[in-house]
C-alpha cells in the first residue's frame, strides 16, 4: 500500500513554537499532498509537492520530500492557536487517487 | 467554504431505517468521492465516480449504495446499517479521477450515528 503514515500521532506545543510532522510511505509516488482538518469538519488542501521537487513553501508552511527515504515533512513556523487541527498526508501514485494516513493531531496552546 | 456541501450535517438512525446522504459540488469538477472517517483509523475511500461512472468500489458492504445522477451531485443511500457504521462520512470532488496532481475539495461531512 502506498498509504502515508504520519508521525507523531499527537503533538502539543506552545504558541510561537515550530511544529514538525512527518509522513512515510512505502511505494513510489507521483506527488504527496498535505491536508488539514479542524475537529469534525472536512479536510482542506494545504500544499502539493511533486515527486521531482524537494521543498515547497506556502506562507508559514514548509514541506520537504525525500523520495530516496520515502518520507516527507510538514513544518509550521511560528505556530498559532488557530493552527490546532489534524494534519494528513496523502500520497498519489499510479491510481491518481490520493491515499490518506491516520493524521497527526496538533494542539497549539495560547 | 470549499464549494462542496453535504446534507444533513448530523444523522441519527436505527438499524432498520433507510436514509440518504447528499453531496453537491459547485466547482465544475468531474470526479466525486465518498470517504468514511472513524476514530483512530485512516480515512477510508469508499466510492469514486468519474464523469458519472463508478470507477472504484473499495469492497464496501452492499448496505451502502451510491448514486451519481450527474457530475455535481452524489448520494449515499443507507439501509440496515450496523452500529460500527457510525462515523463521519466525507464527500470530496476533484477535477477528474484519472490524472495526476489530483487536489481534492472536501465537504464538511455528515456525522452519522447508528443506534
Amino acid at each position: 500500500s502506498q498509504q502515508g503514515e504520519e508521525d507523531p500521532q499527537a503533538l502539543s506545543i506552545q504558541e510561537g513554537e515550530n511544529a514538525t510532522m512527518n509522513c512515510s510511505y512505502k511505494t513510489s509516488i507521483n506527488n504527496l499532498q498535505w491536508y488539514r482538518q479542524n475537529s469534525g469538519r472536512g479536510l482542506v488542501h494545504l500544499i502539493l509537492i511533486r515527486s521531482n521537487e524537494r521543498e515547497k513553501h506556502s506562507g508559514r508552511l514548509r514541506v520537504t520530500l525525500d523520495t530516496s527515504k520515502k518520507s516527507s515533512s510538514l513544518l509550521i513556523t511560528a505556530s498559532r492557536a488557530a493552527d490546532t487541527a489534524s494534519y494528513f498526508c496523502a500520497t498519489e501514485g499510479g491510481s491518481y487517487i490520493p491515499t490518506f494516513g491516520r493524521g497527526t493531531s496538533l494542539i497549539v496552546h495560547p | 467554504e470549499t464549494g462542496v456541501t453535504q446534507t444533513p450535517r448530523h444523522l441519527v438512525m436505527g438499524m432498520t431505517n433507510k436514509k440518504s446522504l447528499k453531496c453537491e459540488q459547485h466547482l465544475g469538477h468531474n470526479a466525486m468521492y465518498w470517504y468514511k472517517q472513524s476514530a483512530k483509523k485512516p480515512l477510508e475511500l469508499m466510492f469514486v465516480y468519474n464523469f458519472k461512472e463508478q470507477t472504484e468500489n473499495n469492497s464496501v458492504p452492499s448496505r451502502f449504495s451510491p448514486e451519481c445522477p450527474n457530475s455535481s451531485h452524489l448520494f449515499l443511500h443507507l439501509h440496515t446499517l450496523q452500529p460500527e457504521d457510525s462515523a463521519l462520512y466525507l464527500c470530496a470532488s476533484s477535477q477528474n479521477a484519472d490524472g495526476a496532481y489530483n487536489e481534492q475539495f472536501f465537504g464538511p461531512g455528515t456525522r452519522l450515528t447508528v443506534l
